[in-house]
């Protein structure tokens, strides 16, 4: 079965430090998605692209996070200055098109200290 | 833009009994209504999806209803097995010319007591 990969797995690091996370989607899926999911909460999106193009990032703190996906293939997402409440898993999912369920990978689990 | 609702938010039940979590949407043009399920320390995976063309659908001890008069959907699961321990997210979406995401609920912690 095809899958999403995410790394890091785990991540640990000091409030206003800098952070990357990489996600490469299923292969073929044009549209790759950054959620962000806080313990005992649902997923929140925070970025969408299709291809290489932002589709959606209304949810993305500009002020601190950037996402890229340049060649429209796998993407990062980036953080910087980590603040402590960025403490989540970063999911990140792709899908085939409009009308299917996403596959995610197995997240970035972040903590900040 | 959409916005989902989805109760109850923890759930036990006996080993063998059924479950139902019921979910809520407020958009009327979302057509799509997947449902997840997350283990602990896992990635949330897609245990069955339903359409707006559809009221039911079944997959072995699963099932989700959709009433979109009323704009709810429910998941079902019955004869409930200790490995159905997890908790479970609904999410909905319209699927058509554009931008297509999901809206998740904040999901439903469910234990099965064996």
């Amino acid at each position: 079965e095809a899958e999403v990969a995410q790394s890091p797995r785990y991540k640990i690091t000091e409030k206003s430090q800098a952070v990357a996370f990489w996600c490469d989607p299923i292969s073929g899926h044009a549209t790759l998605y950054w959620y962000r999911q806080i313990l005992g909460q649902g997923p929140e999106l925070l970025v969408q692209f299709q291809d290489e193009s932002v589709v959606d990032d209304s949810q993305l703190p500009k002020d601190r996070f950037s996402a890229e996906r340049l060649k429209g293939v796998d993407s990062t997402l980036k953080i910087q200055p980590a603040e402590l409440g960025d403490s989540a898993m970063y999911l990140c999912a792709s899908s085939p098109g409009t009308g299917y369920g996403y596959t995610f990978g197995s997240g970035t689990r972040l903590t900040v200290v | 833009g959409e916005n989902v609702e989805q109760h109850p938010s923890t759930l036990s039940v006996q080993e063998g009994d059924s479950a139902v979590i019921k979910c809520t949407y407020s958009d009327s043009a979302s057509n799509y209504f997947p449902w997840y399920k997350q283990e602990l320390g896992k990635r949330p995976q897609l245990i069955i999806d339903i359409r707006s063309n559809v009221g039911e659908k079944k997959d072995q001890r699963i099932a989700v209803t959709l009433n979109k008069t009323a704009k709810h959907f429910s998941l079902h699961i019955t004869e409930t097995q200790p490995e159905d321990s997890a908790v479970y997210f609904c999410a909905a979406s319209f699927s058509g010319a554009g931008s297509y995401q999901l809206t998740f609920g904040k999901g439903t912690k469910l234990s099965v007591i064996p």
